[in-house]
């Protein structure tokens, strides 16, 4: 167990809809990480938080959006979701103030999108 | 960019023998790390062991050592006396190391381990 949990584990939904999907860091853990795991675009980076604030932003749809909470928790919302969307989405937590970003993986969530 | 290419798409291994997993690097970055996660069917990623772009020695953590040739831009996975569990799918990544930074992912190694 990482310590980094996701929420929900699965989800299938219809094209068009838009979806949440909740992470909360390993205790202590400041910066969050999304990546989306797919078939054909293998592991890719979205976006990171820390403390709250975005920090970089990878290969993420402009319908896809994150935020960070004050409580540190992080959500990913995927809107007018295509069946291209269909992935495993995973968030991971690393510690600040380390020498390197060993990042802590959530479970994931798999959604898939019909 | 930095980009990390791992060429096996799959990899057979008769427990409790050894087996090298390969990756191959890119990057114009002078400091870095190199990591390796597993990936079981169940879909979990755990991390394995990180290298750092200057450290001297090669890092180990049980029965899983990286051999790191930085003139060669490689950071092998050697994994020692495998077990029916060590059967599942190995990602090479790197990142920068300033900061707080993005995981760079290869496209994976799927290893079967067989009795």
């Amino acid at each position: 167990d990482s310590g980094v949990t996701q929420t929900p584990k699965h989800l299938i939904t219809a094209t068009g809809q838009r979806v949440t999907l909740r992470c909360s860091p390993r205790s202590g853990d400041l910066s969050v990480y999304w990546y989306q795991q797919s078939l054909d675009q293998g592991l890719q980076f979205l976006i990171q938080y820390y403390n709250g604030e975005e920090r970089a932003k990878g290969n993420i749809l402009e319908r896809f959006s994150a935020q960070q909470f004050p409580d540190l928790h992080s959500e990913l919302n995927l809107s007018s979701l295509e069946l291209g969307d269909s992935a495993l989405y995973f968030c991971a937590s690393s510690t600040a103030g380390t020498t390197y970003n060993e990042q802590f993986f959530g479970p994931g969530t798999r959604l898939t999108v019909l | 960019a930095q980009k990390i290419t791992q060429t096996q798409p799959g990899m057979f291994v008769q427990e409790k023998e050894a087996v090298t997993l390969d990756c191959t690097y890119d990057t114009s970055d002078p400091s870095y790390g190199l990591f390796w996660y597993k990936q079981p069917s169940s879909g979990e990623m755990i991390f394995l062991i990180y290298q750092g772009s200057y450290d001297q020695q090669n890092a180990t953590e049980g029965r899983y050592s990286l051999n790191f040739q930085k003139a060669r831009k490689s950071a092998n996975l050697v994994i020692s006396a495998s077990q029916l569990g060590d059967s599942a799918m190995y990602f090479c990544a790197m990142s920068q190391n300033t900061g707080f930074q993005k995981l760079v992912f290869g496209t994976g190694t799927r290893l079967l381990v067989s009795p």
